[in-house]
Order: structure tokens, then sequence, then C-alpha cells
């Protein structure tokens, strides 16, 4: 089966860095997204990786690893606005989306 | 503005009463797509489009109905709904052939008692 594995909950600091982890076993790559979502809200896209390395956008990186079928989403200089959940998501071999369960960050001051 | 809109963006209905979310977007985007996200289990997807006339069933789609009879306009319908269909929605659209880059509607919070 297809699986998209995400820690559940995770608590960082105002100013900080936080690095989110993504593992991936899917029916092949057609690449891999983040989102984020506030509580009540919509998901929002964030980074879309299809090869290896680091994509950097301000605050917010992404990581992927193909043959490690892994990725992370790094976020810098937090803010409390960044508290919210972030959603892993790849792109398999029919283009469809599998999603994680998604990781809540709580930051604190 | 750019923007996937549904509505009703909350609803309380019973048990065996049709029902229809609307949801329509101005982007001119080919694909459209219904989810269904219930806490601890992601985003569910319920049914898509690819384009006009042509939809398919995602993971979810018992219970539910689409029809893409216009570009903008994607309906999810509940023939009958049942408590397990309690849920928040969203729909989602996205330009062709970029599936993954969506946008996504406020969210429809459904409860069936």
């Amino acid at each position: 089966g297809q699986n998209i594995d995400q820690p559940t909950e995770m608590t960082a600091t105002e100013g900080a860095i936080v690095q989110i982890n993504c593992t991936y076993q899917t029916s092949g790559f057609n690449g891999l997204f983040w989102y984020q979502q506030h509580a009540g809200e919509a998901p929002t896209f964030l980074s879309y990786n299809v090869l290896d390395g680091l994509e950097e956008k301000g605050r917010f990186s992404s990581f992927l690893s193909r043959s490690k079928g892994y990725s992370y989403l790094l976020l810098k200089e937090l803010q409390m606005k960044d508290s919210a959940s972030y959603l892993c998501a790849v792109l398999d071999s029919n283009y469809q989306l599998i999603w994680g369960a998604g990781t809540k960050l709580i930051i604190k001051p | 503005e750019a923007q996937v809109t549904q509505n009703p963006r909350y609803l309380i209905t019973v048990t065996g009463k049709k029902l229809t979310v609307t949801c329509s977007q101005n982007m001119n985007h080919e694909y459209m797509s219904w989810y269904r996200q219930d806490p601890g289990l992601g985003l569910r997807q319920i049914y898509y489009s690819m384009n006009v006339e042509v939809t398919d069933k995602g993971d979810v789609p018992e219970g539910y109905k689409v029809s893409r009879k216009e570009k903008r306009n994607f309906p999810l319908i509940l023939e009958s709904p049942s408590p397990n269909q309690t849920s928040l929605y969203f729909c989602a659209s996205s330009r062709g052939g970029e599936v993954g880059e969506l946008f996504f509607g406020e969210g429809s919070r459904l409860t069936v008692l």
C-alpha cells in the first residue's frame, strides 16, 4: 500500500529553527508537495520538489531525497503565525496525490 | 480575486436528507477535486475531475456523487447522508497538468445527525 509518515505534533520556540520530516512509500513518484494549514482554514501551497536537493523560499526550505523516500520542511526564524499543521503529499505514478496526516506545529514564545 | 468558493460553509442536517455542496472556481482551472478531512486521517479524496464531463472516483467515493457540466462548477451531492459523512469538506482546483499545486476552498463543515 501507499503510505506517507509525518510526526503528529512538534513544538518549537519563537525565533528558532524546526525541521519537519516526511517519509513516503508510494507507487511511483512525480513530485512531493508541502502545504500549510492553519486551524479551521484551508491548506495553502508551500513548496514542490521533484528533483533531489534543497528548494529555498524565504524562511521556508524543502529538501527531497528520492532514493531514501524522504523529505523535510525547514522553517527558520519561527514566528507565532507559523503555528499550523504542515501537510506532506506525494504525486504517485497515476498523478494522484497521496496525503500524510499532517504535523501540528506549536510555537511557544 | 482568484478563488475557490464553497457553499454552505456550515451545515447541520439529518440522516437521509439529500444535500448539495457547491464549488465554483474563477481561475479557468481544468482539474477539480473534493476531499474530506477527519482528525488523524489527513485529506482523503472523494472524487476528482480532469475536465468538463470527466469525473473519477477517489479513495472514498461511497455515498457521494459529483457532476462537471461546466468548467467552473463541481458540486458534491450526498443523496442520503449518514452520520459517518460528518466531516470537513474541501473543494480544490488546479491548472491542467499541475495536479499537485492545488487551490482550496474555505471548507464546508457538515454534521449529519
